[in-house]
C-alpha cells in the first residue's frame, strides 16, 4: 500500500503572507507527482505535473519543488489572496511498466486565507 | 473545449440497491480514470479505462465495474450498496501518452447509501 502524506492538514494564513506545505510520497519507483488545488462545489484543478528529481514548477505566485530521491515535495504560494483558499491535493504515480496510471492521493491541506 | 461532466450531482440509494454513475470525457482524451472519495479521506483510485477495457483497478471489490464507450464517456457501477460506499465519486479523464500525464477531473457525484 502506497502512503502519501501531506501536512499540516489545514493552515490559516492572514491575506498578504506566503505559506508553503508538505507532500511525501515512497521514494521507489517514481513516476510523477501531481498537484492539484479544489475549491468548494468545483472540480479539482490540476497545478503542476512534476517528474524530475529537483524540478521547480511556477504558476503565477504559486510554485513546487520536487525532490524523488528523498520523496518529498513542497508547494509555495507567495502573497496569499482570498482566493488561494482551497483544498491542495498531491498525488503520486508509481511507475507501472505501461500498466494502469491510477494516481495515490494524499489527503490534503486546507488553506484558509484570512482578510 | 469541453471538461469533464458527470451527472447526476447527488444520488440517494438504499443498501443492496444498484447505481450507475455517469462521465464524459474532455475531448481528445481517450483515457478515464475513476476515484472515490470518503469523508475525511484523500481520493483513491477505482480502475481506469482505456480504448473501452479496463487497464488497471485499485483495491476494490469485483461490484465495483465499469464501462467505457466508443466516444470515450464511461460508466461506473456499483451493486449490492453498503453503507461505505456513501462518498463522492471522481472521474478524470486523460490522453494516453501524453507527455504532461495530466488527469483532468470533473465535479463528482454525491452518492449516499441509506
Amino acid at each position: 500500500i502506497l502512503n502519501v502524506e501531506q501536512s499540516p492538514q489545514s493552515l490559516h494564513v492572514q491575506e498578504g503572507d506566503s505559506t508553503n506545505f508538505t507532500c511525501s510520497f515512497p521514494s521507489s519507483n517514481f513516476y510523477a507527482l501531481h498537484w492539484y488545488r479544489w475549491e468548494t462545489a468545483k472540480s479539482p484543478e490540476a497545478l503542476f505535473v512534476m517528474t524530475l528529481n529537483g524540478d521547480e514548477k511556477k504558476k503565477g505566485r504559486i510554485s513546487a519543488t520536487l525532490n524523488t530521491k528523498e520523496g518529498y515535495s513542497y508547494l509555495y504560494i507567495k502573497g496569499s489572496q482570498p482566493e488561494d483558499s482551497a483544498t491542495y491535493l498531491c498525488a503520486f504515480r508509481m511507475y507501472s511498466g505501461g500498466g494502469a496510471d491510477g494516481l495515490t492521493f494524499g489527503k490534503g491541506t486546507h488553506l484558509i486565507i484570512q482578510p | 473545449e469541453t471538461g469533464v461532466t458527470q451527472s447526476p450531482t447527488h444520488l440517494i440509494k438504499t443498501r443492496g440497491q444498484q447505481v450507475t454513475l455517469r462521465c464524459s470525457s474532455q475531448s481528445g482524451h481517450n483515457t478515464v480514470s475513476w476515484y472515490q472519495q470518503a469523508l475525511g479521506q484523500g481520493p483513491q483510485f477505482i480502475f481506469q479505462y482505456y480504448r473501452e477495457e479496463e487497464n488497471g483497478r485499485g483495491n476494490f471489490p469485483p461490484r465495483f465495474s465499469g464501462l467505457q464507450f466508443p466516444n470515450y464517456s464511461s460508466e461506473l457501477n456499483v451493486n449490492a450498496l453498503e453503507l461505505d460506499d456513501s462518498a463522492l465519486y471522481l472521474c478524470a479523464s486523460s490522453s494516453a501518452g501524453s507527455s504532461t500525464d495530466t488527469q483532468y477531473f470533473g465535479p463528482g457525484t454525491r452518492l449516499t447509501v441509506l
